[in-house]
């Protein structure tokens, strides 16, 4: 079972540089969401999706875009990247939008932004 | 808004000790409770939950109990071992994306 998938595991960019954090989920799930990881700052939600075509913001949404186009894939794209977005940025799905549904990661996108 | 305070780390432990990492939570309604493990160099792992108070969540002898007077959720074990070694987050969601708590790192030494 692949259950969430994303690529790259690492990247390195220069300030100014775009690209998109690509996250992918086999489990039929409705519910997506990005978070990025900081040292002792925990996970902080960026967007979430509760199904295709359907996006919210979280709680540190700015300098980034998201897009659900299809129930599998929920890319990130960071428009501009900025040395404060060095970061590692999790991929999560599950199959209720909210409530007692466990969240299932991936393993992660080590970003360093130069 | 909803939140989650737990215990700051770094915990240092021997193996076979018994382990408490407190989490306690403030939250509207009536939140479901979550501890997540994360292994170095990996994404999070459900290790335990709970949806209603009084309920203990428990896995690989961790448990924890949905103590709605005390708004608290704290982990325990009571031997642990070196494998154990990793970050544990607290979490809730409350009809709402999950809030974490910043995460204990405990590091278990033979």
């Amino acid at each position: 079972n692949a259950g969430v998938t994303q690529t790259p595991k690492f990247q390195v960019l220069k300030t100014g540089q775009s690209m998109t954090l690509q996250c992918a989920q086999d489990m039929n799930h409705e519910y997506m969401s990005w978070y990025r990881q900081d040292p002792g700052m925990g996970l902080r939600l960026i967007h979430y999706s509760v199904g295709a075509g359907i996006t919210d913001q979280g709680e540190v949404p700015n300098g980034y875009n998201v897009s659900r186009s299809t129930t599998e894939d929920f890319p990130l794209r960071l428009l501009s990247a900025a040395p404060s977005q060095t970061s590692v940025y999790f991929c999560a799905s599950s199959k209720g939008q909210f409530g007692g549904q466990p969240q299932h990661f991936g393993d992660g996108t080590r970003l360093s932004i130069l | 808004g909803d939140s989650v305070t737990q215990m700051e780390g770094p915990v240092t432990l021997s193996e076979e000790a018994f382990l408490t990492i407190n989490c306690t939570y403030t939250a509207t309604g009536y939140p479901s409770l979550f501890w997540y493990v994360q292994y170095p160099g990996e994404g999070l792992q459900l290790l335990l939950k709970a949806t209603k108070a009084d309920d203990k969540g428990s896995n690989k002898g961790f448990e924890a109990t949905y103590r709605k007077e005390t708004t608290s959720f704290h982990l325990e074990k009571g031997s642990v071992q070196v494998s154990d070694s990793a970050v544990y987050f607290c979490a809730l969601t409350a009809n709402t994306p999950l809030v974490f708590g910043k995460g204990t790192r405990l590091s278990v030494i033979a």
